[in-house]
């Protein structure tokens, strides 16, 4: 079982609309968590990244959100733009070797005009 | 240059057939990582190489599967005699230091190498 799920899978949204991507992880003790966008046919650019004592962490219209208790974070974009589409992928460190990263499947978002 | 850059960008090859991909991280990253992405598939990790350190090869789905790391800079996956299934697009990254640290270590991803297996 993936130690990182994320959620919804697909996800289509009108421009201008607000959305929130999921994150749930059972990686336990981590270090790190990080959101990464990945255009279609390009490699993934990180977003945000937030250790375990941080709730929230923003970056420009994208604010990520993390809830350490829980072992949850979300993505929440704001005000969506067709360059927004794209996969958003969530991926935990673990701080027991520098190679211990689970990546989730991605969340696939479309923004329509 | 001032990113990650793999070549070919795309590969067509015929079962069989031996490939090399290539892969040149920014320079003075010691970390560096192959991933795997099938279509509309998540990141499968390949292989790790930090530093002077033997490379953690668990990813590696088999024995066809190799890549080298010379003078701690440019690395080279090649995969012998190729299936239908390694179809998929091989990601490198670099990162400054070890991506788990609880300071950052940021993967910088290069465009990926789309390799088709007729």
């Amino acid at each position: 079982k993936n130690q990182v799920e994320q959620s919804p899978q697909s996800l289509i949204i009108l421009e201008g609309k607000n959305c929130t991507l999921q994150c749930n992880y059972t990686v336990s003790p981590f270090s790190n968590l990080r959101w990464y966008k990945q255009d279609t046919g390009r490699g993934p650019v990180s977003l945000t990244i937030m250790t375990f004592s941080e709730n929230t962490k923003s970056n420009g219209r994208y604010t990520a959100t993390l809830d350490a208790d829980t072992k949850q974070s979300s993505l929440h974009i704001t005000a969506s733009q067709l360059s927004d589409s794209a996969s958003y992928i969530c991926v935990v460190s673990a701080p027991y070797n520098n190679n211990d990263m689970r990546f989730g499947a991605g969340t696939r978002l479309t923004v329509k005009p | 240059g001032a990113g990650v850059s793999q070549s070919p960008s795309n590969k067509v090859t015929e079962k069989g057939k031996d490939v090399e991909l290539r892969c040149d991280p920014i320079s003075g990253h010691t970390a560096l990582y192959w991933y795997r992405q099938s279509l509309g598939q998540g990141l499968e990790f390949l292989i790790y190489f930090q530093g002077n350190s033997a490379p953690d090869k668990s990813g590696l789905p088999s024995d066809r599967f190799s890549a080298e790391r010379t003078g701690g800079s440019v690395s080279t996956l090649t995969i012998q005699r190729t299936q239908q299934e390694d179809s998929a697009v091989y990601l490198c990254a670099s990162s400054r230091r070890g991506a788990t640290r609880a300071e950052g270590g940021e993967l910088f991803f290069g465009e990926g190498s789309r390799l088709t297996v007729l």
